[in-house]
């Protein structure tokens, strides 16, 4: 069984359209994450929530909306795509915040 | 802010030889460190990590060595192989920062058979 799934792997889209990822773990961990990793590989923090509530919110743009309906899932809508969030968005949990996090396969998004 | 210095680099590396990757890190302040490798297509998967009390750590085939005066990573692989082939991430955590997991730039490794 797979700990840390997201869907759909992967996402190509047009600029301005509305779309959203989905994660879910099976883990039984308190805190999930959002990273954006570019095409440099460089893995960046998005946003994080312990318990359903929001913990973590970097500088991103607020077209970018997090959403957990429960503790095993954290959700990722994003409004009025731009070509520059073309990246891969990995989904993450952890135990507790600060613990070892255990990551999803990534969901590719192209933006056209 | 301060940050996980690491460039993505290549290491070749001939097949049971032996690879270190290094990790520079500017945050005095963390406490805790982990290495991550990534293979093509695939999301960072936990490889070993380390608390600022220690300097050393071991796994199966794999070493973590901590220097706190120099604020220096290495992990080490102890005879390499193919599927050792992935970029690896070392990556710093803070307390006083906020428990924020800071990714540095990872280093692609290439295991020639």
């Amino acid at each position: 069984d797979t700990a840390v799934s997201q869907t759909p792997k992967y996402l190509v889209t047009q600029m301005g359209n509305d779309k959203s990822i989905k994660c879910e773990q099976n883990l039984g961990h308190d805190t999930m994450y959002w990273y954006k990793q570019d095409s440099k590989k460089f893995l960046k923090i998005m946003f994080s929530y312990n318990n359903k509530e929001l913990i973590i919110n970097e500088t991103v743009p607020n077209r970018f909306s997090p959403k957990s309906p429960d503790k095993a899932h954290l959700n990722l809508h994003i409004n009025s795509l731009e070509l520059g969030d073309s990246a891969v968005y990995f989904c993450a949990s952890s135990q507790d915040f600060g613990g070892v996090q255990f990551f999803g396969p990534g969901t590719r998004l192209t933006v056209l | 802010g301060e940050n996980v210095g690491l460039h993505l680099p290549t290491l070749s590396v001939q097949e049971g030889d032996n690879s270190i990757i290094n990790c520079a890190y500017s945050n005095s302040a963390s406490d805790y460190f982990i290495w991550y490798k990534q293979e093509s297509g695939k999301g960072p998967q936990f490889i070993i990590d380390i608390r600022s009390n220690m300097d050393k750590r071991q796994g199966q085939r794999v070493t973590v060595l901590l220097n706190k005066t120099v604020k220096h990573l290495s992990l080490q692989i102890a005879a390499t192989q193919p599927g050792d082939s992935a970029v690896y991430f070392c990556a710093e955590n803070s307390r006083a920062a906020g428990n924020k997991l800071t990714f540095g730039g990872g280093t692609r490794v290439l295991v020639k058979p």
